[in-house]
């Protein structure tokens, strides 16, 4: 159980275009999902929590235009990383909370490598 | 302000050996405690938390892992080692206090020989 899915795995996009990023849990629901960029071996960085139903709340120095998130359901976030420059290729990774008695634990997707050329 | 060290950037050991990975943390808040595994390329696998109760937690993969409050530290223990654990792990602290989001330490990078 807990599981998550990310899609697409790895994306390559020109220079100005936007890249659409899906993040689902199959087996439950999450009213808040997370999401992640990783720079080579670097830990992971808290970009944005995704609420369903309501807004994203953004980390310090993330920029909520350029990095979109959207949380329509109970079972899917979305990233849209607008306008991607060659800076944003990143590895993604969203996670999704899991409530169990009260107690949070985040269960990861596998990721989404992006280049942008 | 929250804070998780994990002081090893890497570990090598030999296949069959005993392991233990360090993390410290420093949290204004009772916390919740997780280690995760990530291969390469690869979003992050659970392997064990803690949130309240028996301090010594057991996971997945034979991993364990045990709380000290006093030190402010949640170890990561595995008794022997399989080539297939070569990974990086990660400790993070969270708190509902903190909206439930995660602090992570920088990983540390588990090498094994043969």
């Amino acid at each position: 159980g807990a599981v998550v899915s990310q899609h697409p795995s790895w994306v390559i996009c020109k220079s100005g275009t936007s890249v659409k990023i899906e993040c689902r849990s199959l087996d439950f629901q999450a009213t808040t999902m997370f999401w992640y960029r990783q720079f080579p071996k670097q830990s992971l960085m808290l970009m944005a929590t995704s609420n369903e139903g309501s807004k994203a709340t953004y980390e310090q120095g993330v920029e909520k235009d350029k990095f979109l998130i959207n949380h329509a359901s109970l079972t899917l976030s979305t990233l849209t990383v607008t306008s991607a420059h060659p800076e944003d290729s990143s590895f993604y990774i969203c996670s999704a909370r899991f409530l169990a008695g009260g107690l949070a634990t985040q269960y990861f997707g596998p990721g989404t490598r992006l280049t942008v050329l | 302000a929250q804070s998780v060290t994990q002081p090893d950037i890497h570990i090598t050991v030999s296949e069959g050996a005993s392991l233990e990975l360090r993390c410290n943390y420093s949290y204004g808040a009772t916390p919740y405690l997780f280690w995760y595994v990530q291969s390469p390329g690869q979003g992050l696998q659970l392997l064990l938390k803690y949130f309240s109760g028996d301090t010594l937690v057991q996971g997945i993969k034979g991993f364990e892992a045990e709380f000290k409050r006093s030190q402010s530290s949640f170890n990561l223990r595995k008794p022997s080692v399989h080539w297939s654990d070569a990974a990086e792990y990660f400790c993070a602290v969270g708190a509902r206090e903190y909206g439930n989001k995660l602090v992570f330490g920088a990983g540390t990078i588990l090498r094994v020989k043969s």
